[in-house]
């Protein structure tokens, strides 16, 4: 069964980098779109990005270029990186895995906080 | 983008009780939709993909349908397990985008 497991900071002062990653396993990290999505406090569920293994990515244009996933195919994990963080950034952040682009997903992580906070 | 409204945001019930969710997208998406339903604390599970298609384990008392832009969640009997946050998820189309979810609560 294949298993989702985001780590990283629980907290970021404003304008610094958020960096989360995202441990696959029991799959390879290959053939999957791997993806970061996010959930403010009490708000609805927000697509940030993919990245697939081939390397191309597709990010929301609503992080206005900030984000930047990426694979560590050595490691089996995928990473989030959103820089000049706002408190507009806080929220659970998920990773997820899709086999096709356009599908629903059955793969999920288990979620992680992070608040940005001074 | 294409915009996901749900209603209504909060929908007290009790157990038994017959209760349908709207999901309205603001373009046609044919079927390409999901529902899942999330707990405090927990990621979303899938429910329904497809606008109609029930996932591998989901109780049968959940069923779904709708195309274009008009869609809908029922759940026939409601038992202690569903009271939960439910959304729907377009996926016709980049950036993929959800609805505001839906708390069912007693």
């Amino acid at each position: 069964q294949v298993q989702l497991q985001e780590s990283g900071p629980g907290l970021v002062k404003p304008s610094e980098t958020l960096s989360l990653t995202c441990a696959v396993s029991s799959a390879s990290i290959t053939g999957y779109f791997w993806t970061w999505l996010r959930q403010p406090p009490r708000k609805g569920l927000e697509w940030l990005g993919y990245v697939y293994y081939s390397g191309s990515t597709n990010y929301n244009p609503s992080l206005d270029s900030r984000a930047t996933i990426s694979l560590d195919t050595s490691k089996n994990q995928f990473s989030l990186r959103l820089n000049s963080v706002t408190v507009a950034d806080t929220a659970d952040y998920y990773c997820a895995g899709l086999l096709t682009p356009y599908d629903a997903f059955r793969l999920w992580g288990q979620g992680t906080r992070v608040t940005v906070s001074s | 983008d294409i915009q996901m409204t749900q209603s209504p945001s909060t929908l007290p019930a009790s157990v038994g009780d017959r209760v349908t969710i709207a999901c309205r997208a603001s373009q046609s998406i044919s079927t390409w939709l999901a529902w899942y339903q999330q707990k405090p604390g927990k990621a979303p599970k899938l429910l329904i993909y497809k606008a109609s298609s029930l996932e591998s384990g989901v109780p049968s008392r959940f069923s779904a349908s709708g195309s274009g832009t008009e869609f809908t969640l029922t759940i026939s009997s409601l038992q202690p397990d569903d009271f939960a946050n439910y959304f729907c998820h377009q996926y016709d189309s980049y950036p993929l985008t959800f609805g505001g979810g839906t708390k069912v609560e007693i």
